[in-house]
């Protein structure tokens, strides 16, 4: 357990439609960052918050966009979902900006049909 | 960017046996880290090692930060050890960010 919960665990959406994905942190945790997880493959870093402004941001379109609140909590918003978006999506919250330690939920699998 | 590859990309093996698996990377890193990835999806931290050995239990890793390798081994491996196990290099060039290999798939038979 590593104290970082996401939901949902699982999601169903149509190609075009839009979908949000939450991630808790840990406590005393305020740097969120997000990964995608094909299947088959190792995870790939999508953005990273840090005190509810983005730092940072992976080799992903636009379409992908998050938030992070005051509790440090955060979401992932993708729009027009596409085939390819179908993957585990990971949070890893860490407890600085500069930390190595990241701990990461247990992810949300996205279908996109 | 860097790259990081994993050997063997799977592999099986009988209770009770050994085995060492193997990241290369490309570039000097900030930190380097072993995960196992159970099969719903969790990833578990193993080891946070920039260099040098550690050791936890049966599971022990050691980082040559010079060569730009990292093994991790497996001593008497147990059916729960299953899974895939990945490494990952830590980054700072303008955000902290892991890379990840492509990992090795175990699978420990009874």
């Amino acid at each position: 357990e590593t104290g970082v919960t996401q939901s949902p665990t699982h999601l169903i959406k149509t190609r075009g439609q839009q979908v949000t994905l939450r991630c808790s942190s840990q406590s005393g945790h305020n740097t969120v960052s997000w990964y995608q997880q094909a299947l088959g493959q190792g995870p790939q870093f999508i953005f990273q918050y840090y005190r509810e402004e983005e730092n940072g941001r992976g080799n992903f379109p636009p379409r992908f966009s998050g938030l992070q609140f005051p509790n440090y909590s955060s979401e992932l918003n993708v729009n027009a979902l596409e085939l390819d978006d179908s993957a585990l999506y990971l949070c890893a919250s860490s407890p600085g900006l500069a930390s190595y330690e990241q701990y990461f939920g247990p992810g949300t699998r996205l279908t996109v049909t | 960017g860097i790259q990081v590859e994993q050997s063997p990309p799977d592999l099986i093996l009988q209770e009770g046996a050994n085995s060492t698996l193997r990241c290369n990377f490309s570039d000097s890193v900030n930190n380097l880290q072993w995960f196992h990835q159970n099969p719903w999806g969790q990833l578990i931290n193993l080891f946070y090692i920039p260099s040098g050995t550690k050791q936890n239990g049966r599971l022990s890793a050691t980082t040559v930060a010079t060569e730009r390798y990292s093994l991790l081994y497996i001593s008497s491996s147990q059916t729960t050890d299953s899974g895939v196990y990945f490494c990952a290099v830590l980054t700072a060039s303008g955000t902290y960010k892991y890379i990840f290999g492509t990992g090795t798939r175990l699978k420990v038979l009874a």
